[in-house]
């Protein structure tokens, strides 16, 4: 089955500075890539996702890249703010239509 | 925010006990998600209901019973639970099992004393 790394597991930032996690995966099948993120106390919600036939995409200050390749997939925040603290989750999903996590990222933005 | 919803929010039980976890999606959605989402581990899938039928089993113990009377409610039976099965359950649902999007409910935060 998929095995979805993810790194890092806690990441501080300073506000205004960018934030990158970083997921590798192992099924080369897997061809569909979403990024949650997990407010304290609060719902696993899709901020951004990406499929296998592109290689990054944007949504305002959150980007995602893919290099089907290298089997890895990254989340760029930019000019961080105080809100974008959560625990981030990446997930891939396979030919099976299984949706694999990896462990979370905790974001803490410093003001 | 009101899309899953998901009853009791907190649970606390002992070993002995029988409880039961329940959730609503409203967004017309056919295929429901149990999950558990324990300290420091990747979100763990426990069972997928597609149009009713249960359609994964993710080598869960028998002591979780899950059901899904139609496609908007699946619950989740509870028996004689181990103090390592407290975590937060989430229940989520996606349009069909082949849709990639799901949407998450707030979880049940249970604890087995």
């Amino acid at each position: 089955g998929e095995n979805v790394e993810q790194h890092p597991s806690t990441l501080s930032v300073q506000e205004g500075d960018s934030a990158v996690i970083k997921c590798t995966y192992s099924d080369s099948a897997s061809n569909y890539f979403p990024w949650y993120k997990q407010e304290l106390g609060k719902r696993p919600q899709l901020i951004i996702d990406i499929r296998s036939n592109v290689g990054e995409k944007k949504d305002q200050r959150i980007a995602v890249t893919l290099n089907k390749t290298a089997k890895h997939f990254s989340l760029h925040i930019t000019e961080t703010q105080p809100e974008d603290s959560a625990v981030y989750f990446c997930a891939a999903i396979n030919n099976d239509y299984k949706l694999s996590f990896g462990a979370g990222t905790t974001v803490t933005v410093r003001a | 925010e009101t899309g899953v919803t998901q009853t009791p929010r907190h649970l606390v039980m002992g070993m002995t006990n029988k409880k039961s976890l329940k959730c609503e999606q409203h967004l017309g959605h056919n295929a429901m998600y149990w999950y558990k989402q324990s300290a420091k581990k990747p979100l763990e899938l426990m069972f997928v209901y597609n149009f009713k039928e249960q359609t994964e089993n993710n080598s869960v113990p028998s002591r979780f019973s899950p059901e899904c009377p139609n496609s908007s409610h699946l619950f989740l039976h509870l028996h004689t639970l181990q103090p390592e099965d407290s975590a937060l359950y989430l229940c989520a649902s996606s349009q069909g099992q082949r849709q990639e999007t799901q949407y998450f409910g707030p979880g049940t935060r249970l604890l087995v004393l």
